[in-house]
């Protein structure tokens, strides 16, 4: 599986900031994920980070709320916009098996508190 | 739409006790089906998954699920626990092909008793 990493691991903004979060892998993949994890909830797809293409975002997701670069293929970030405090969540990202076993592997997290 | 169902929110077990977690999914045909445990302040780490084949899975840490098609259910289990497993685990479902297109259930907070 691949080593992901993930910064900042944790963060407590104001209201109407801007956070972009970085995820890091150690080896080539095709696709990234960002999920988002709000205080006792399960784990939401905000989007599909493919490199040299936009981001696909599921429904309720947008790209003015969360834009994400995929610049290369073992980086990507996601930018939480405006925040305000339902943006409170753990985000993370992920990434597809790079042998295509259809199986994702899961960074660390961001844990973000906006006050 | 594919929907997954972890009907137990809390579950607290004694340490060397057996554990089944139980999950069910909803979808047209057979999915992909996938544990994740998250342990406190930690990402997701992949328990085990199943594709086909064998109904009977294993996975890491000592932990098995069995893939059962009449009852649309997949649920985990442990022969004994151990206190380093309370985390919470995660079922998720995949259409087949589809692994990137992940639905998680709602989880299962582990506690363990020592």
């Amino acid at each position: 599986s691949a080593v992901i990493s993930q910064k900042p691991s944790r963060d407590i903004c104001q209201r109407g900031t801007s956070l972009t979060i970085q995820c890091q892998v150690d080896s080539q993949v095709t696709m990234m994920f960002w999920y988002r994890q709000q205080p006792g909830q399960s784990l939401t797809l905000i989007a599909t980070a493919n490199q040299g293409s936009e981001a696909t975002y599921e429904s309720g997701f947008v790209i003015d709320k969360f834009p994400i670069s995929r610049p290369n293929l073992t980086f990507s970030t996601l930018t939480v916009s405006n925040m305000s405090p339902e943006d409170s969540s753990i985000y993370l990202c992920s990434v597809e098996d790079r042998r295509g076993l259809e199986t994702q592997y899961f960074g660390p997290g961001t844990r973000l508190l906006v006050l | 739409a594919q929907s997954v169902t972890q009907p137990d929110i809390h579950i607290t077990v004694s340490e060397g006790a057996s554990l089944e977690l139980r999950c069910n999914y909803s979808y047209g045909a057979t999915p992909y089906l996938f544990w994740y445990v998250q342990s406190p302040g930690q990402g997701l780490q992949l328990l085990l998954k199943y594709f086909s084949g064998d109904t009977l899975v294993q996975g890491i840490k000592g932990f098995e699920a069995e893939f059962k098609r009449s009852q649309s259910s997949f649920n985990l289990r442990k022969p004994s626990v151990h206190w380093s497993d309370a985390a919470e685990y995660f079922c998720a479902v995949a259409p087949e092909g589809g692994g990137n297109k992940l639905t998680f259930g709602t989880g299962t907070q582990l506690k363990v008793e020592l």
